[in-house]
């Protein structure tokens, strides 16, 4: 099974509208951690968010907000007042406290801000 | 934040020649790296993770012995691509996982042509 889903190849919004990408994840390690990473056109992986399995709130920062249902083992990354800057890719990422530092991640949304 | 460099950023060379490419984390330590590759429009596939001061840990049905990983300090991780064909051509990216932050960081990747 695969340990992160993202269903959406590809997403439009309007230039400062919201929007919400997708994960799903999977594990019964009760001690996880989740991550969102953005990938412009230039290549580069950048952190975005961090949500801990044992955090009782959701993850915020700045214009980014992670919505953490745990039951649900959904982690989907919200975007508030989309910039044309905003227009990357999108992965979605899992670390497993047993299975040491490594990383799973998503296939990715591909988001684009329309002006 | 947290600064990974990786350098080159582009390299273009004939098939046959080794190409190094070096991944320094520049303002934390790391015990663990990570290799990756990257095709176009593809999720990030994990080659090996790079752990200091012992042998990386090769992903099934990566060659080690054509992808050089070298963790000698630190700060630094090197991957060399020992006698690169047309087929090794691709994206590479480094991470280094920082401890506390729990987090792996990212280089902004090395784009290498194989004519």
């Amino acid at each position: 099974a695969q340990k992160i889903t993202q269903t959406q190849p590809g997403m439009f919004v309007q230039e400062k509208e919201a929007v919400t990408l997708d994960c799903t994840y999977d594990t019964s390690d009760p001690s996880y951690g989740l991550f969102w990473y953005k990938q412009p056109s230039s290549g580069e992986m950048i952190f975005l968010i961090y949500q801990g399995s044992y955090d009782q709130q959701n993850a915020t920062e700045g214009r980014y907000s992670l919505n953490f249902q745990k039951a649900r083992k959904s982690a989907n990354l919200v975007i508030s007042a989309s910039q044309l800057g905003d227009s990357a890719m999108y992965f979605c990422a899992m670390r497993e406290e047993g299975t040491g530092n490594q990383f799973y991640f998503g296939t990715g949304t591909s988001l684009t801000v329309i002006p | 934040g947290a600064v990974v460099s990786q350098h080159p950023s582009w390299v273009i060379c004939k098939s046959g020649t080794s190409v190094k490419i070096e991944c320094r984390s520049l303002d934390f330590q790391a015990t663990t790296m990570f290799w990756y590759r990257q095709f176009p429009k593809q999720s990030l596939m994990l080659m090996a993770t790079s752990n200091e001061g012992s042998k990386a840990t090769y992903e099934q049905g990566v060659e080690k012995d054509k992808f050089l990983i070298n963790h000698a300090s630190l700060t630094l991780s090197t991957l060399t691509v020992t006698s690169a064909h047309p087929e090794d051509s691709s994206f590479y990216i480094c991470s280094a996982f920082r401890t506390g932050k729990e987090t792996q960081y990212f280089g902004p990747g090395t784009r290498l042509l194989v004519l």
